[in-house]
């Protein structure tokens, strides 16, 4: 089935320090990917997409590249602030019969200090 | 001007009772979801319902019966709570159920059940 890995937090930086939060991903066919944001004690908001291999979603800074050769789809943006702090979440949805739904990450908590 | 809405946003109860949650959403999409988000911050697909139909269930309890009275409505109602339910319930929405298709989420609604 599908499935998506992220890097475990929670991760630690300080104000301006650059982010990588690594996701890959196993689907039985062609899926786009997702990273979503959650702020604490909000839902969830789309940060970013990409819809096909090499595609790169871009928003408020960040960024990711869908890569299918190694089936990855990691955030980076260059200069954190301190209101990036929040879950991130990275989430697939398949083309295929369950493209109904997002499958999920686990999640990875980031914290900015100033 | 909220796109997604759910009531109430904490819900505490006993164990044994029966709760409700209400989803609307004013995006005109015609799939809504529900998510459960654990103490953990792990994320799953519950339901999903596509112009007022069933579309996934993903193995939850059958003391879980989701409603859609009208493709902007989409309540969950819980009977016999366990203490194993408290946790974040999100509700979403997307357009078609399509691989590209974002899907909007409300703000959760906090069950704690005692």
């Amino acid at each position: 089935g599908d499935s998506v890995t992220q890097m475990e937090g929670p991760v630690t930086l300080s104000e301006e320090a650059f982010l990588t939060i690594n996701c890959t991903y196993t689907a039985t066919g062609y899926p786009s990917l997702f990273w979503y944001v959650q702020y604490p004690g909000e839902g969830l908001q789309l940060l970013l997409k990409a819809t096909k291999a090499d595609d790169k979603g871009s928003n408020k800074g960040f960024e990711a590249t869908y890569r299918k050769e190694t089936t990855s789809f990691h955030l980076e943006k260059g200069s954190v602030q301190v209101s990036d702090s929040a879950v991130y979440f990275c989430a697939l949805k398949d083309s295929g019969g369950s493209n109904y739904k997002l499958t999920f990450g686990k999640g990875t908590l980031l914290t900015v200090n100033p | 001007d909220t796109a997604v809405s759910q009531t109430p946003k904490y819900l505490v109860t006993q164990m044994g009772n029966d709760k409700s949650i209400k989803c609307e959403q004013n995006l005109g999409h015609d799939t809504m979801y529900w998510y459960k988000q654990d103490s953990k911050k792990f994320l799953k697909i519950m339901f999903s319902y596509n112009n007022k139909e069933l579309i996934i269930n993903e193995t939850v309890p059958n003391r879980f019966s989701p409603k859609s009275p009208d493709k902007a409505h989409l309540n969950l109602h819980i009977n016999s709570l366990e203490l194993g339910d408290s946790a974040v319930y999100f509700c979403a929405s997307s357009q078609e159920g399509g691989a590209h298709n974002e899907q909007f989420f409300g703000p959760g609604t906090r069950l704690t059940v005692l």
